[in-house]
């Protein structure tokens, strides 16, 4: 089955630190996706990036980067010179590849950060 | 572009009294559509999903229930709230061979 762990429950960091986020993963899918996705205090959802088993690229996006590791099953996010708007739970997501029809993500239980200006 | 919408945003229901949450998508068709439930603190619980009209698979036996009137209608509802119901009901929409989900604003459920 399925697992994924973010193990740090909540994070502080001063504004304009960097922060990482954990995330660490078990599938026995060699084929498989992972998510990272914000979810505000407003409770919404923000899907913020997908990556596939098969490419390892590391990938940037403005302030955020995220490290995909196959030999570790890590999939951490980093959030450079960070702000206040920051501030938020994390999910790290997972799917394994199962054909149409099946398409479910197993997250983890969140990290929250709080950025403090 | 697709929008997802939920209503009520809040809802605070006695223990027993009947549950209809609604969630609808525009500007896609033949979504598959989710309900997850987010209890205080906690992360997300997969409930319920649907592939088409009709067509609804339950992940966790429980109080709950769910239908898919319309293409892009997707219902969760309940015939008698238990405490244990409270939380956070978010509603998704993803497309076929394509895994990311897209979540709608949520609604807030309090029952007392």
């Amino acid at each position: 089955a399925q697992k994924v762990t973010q193990a740090q429950t909540e994070i502080s960091v001063v504004e304009k630190e960097d922060v990482t986020l954990d995330c660490v993963y078990e599938t026995r899918d060699t084929t498989y996706y992972l998510f990272w996705y914000k979810q505000p205090p407003s409770g919404e959802l923000v899907f913020l990036i997908r990556r596939n088993s098969f490419d390892e690229q590391n990938e940037i996006s403005g302030r955020y980067s995220w490290n995909f590791q196959k030999s570790t099953s890590s999939f951490n996010f980093t959030i450079t010179a960070s702000q206040v708007v920051d501030s938020a739970v994390y999910f790290c997501a997972l799917s394994e590849f199962s054909g149409f029809g099946n398409e479910k993500l197993t997250f983890g239980t969140g990290t929250r950060l709080t950025i403090i200006p | 572009s697709q929008t997802i919408h939920q209503w009520p945003a809040t809802l605070v229901q006695p223990v027993g009294s009947p549950l209809s949450l609604e969630c609808t998508v525009e500007g896609t068709s033949n979504p598959n559509l989710y309900w997850y439930r987010q209890a205080a603190g906690r992360g997300l619980q997969l409930l319920f999903y649907s592939v088409g009209i009709g067509q609804i698979s339950s992940e966790v036996p429980q109080n709950l229930s769910a239908s898919r009137p319309q293409d892009r209608q997707f219902i969760l509802s309940s015939k008698k709230l238990l405490l244990s119901d409270s939380g956070f009901y978010l509603c998704a929409w993803g497309v076929a061979g394509v895994y990311e989900q897209y979540f709608g604003p949520g609604t807030r459920l309090t029952v007392t």
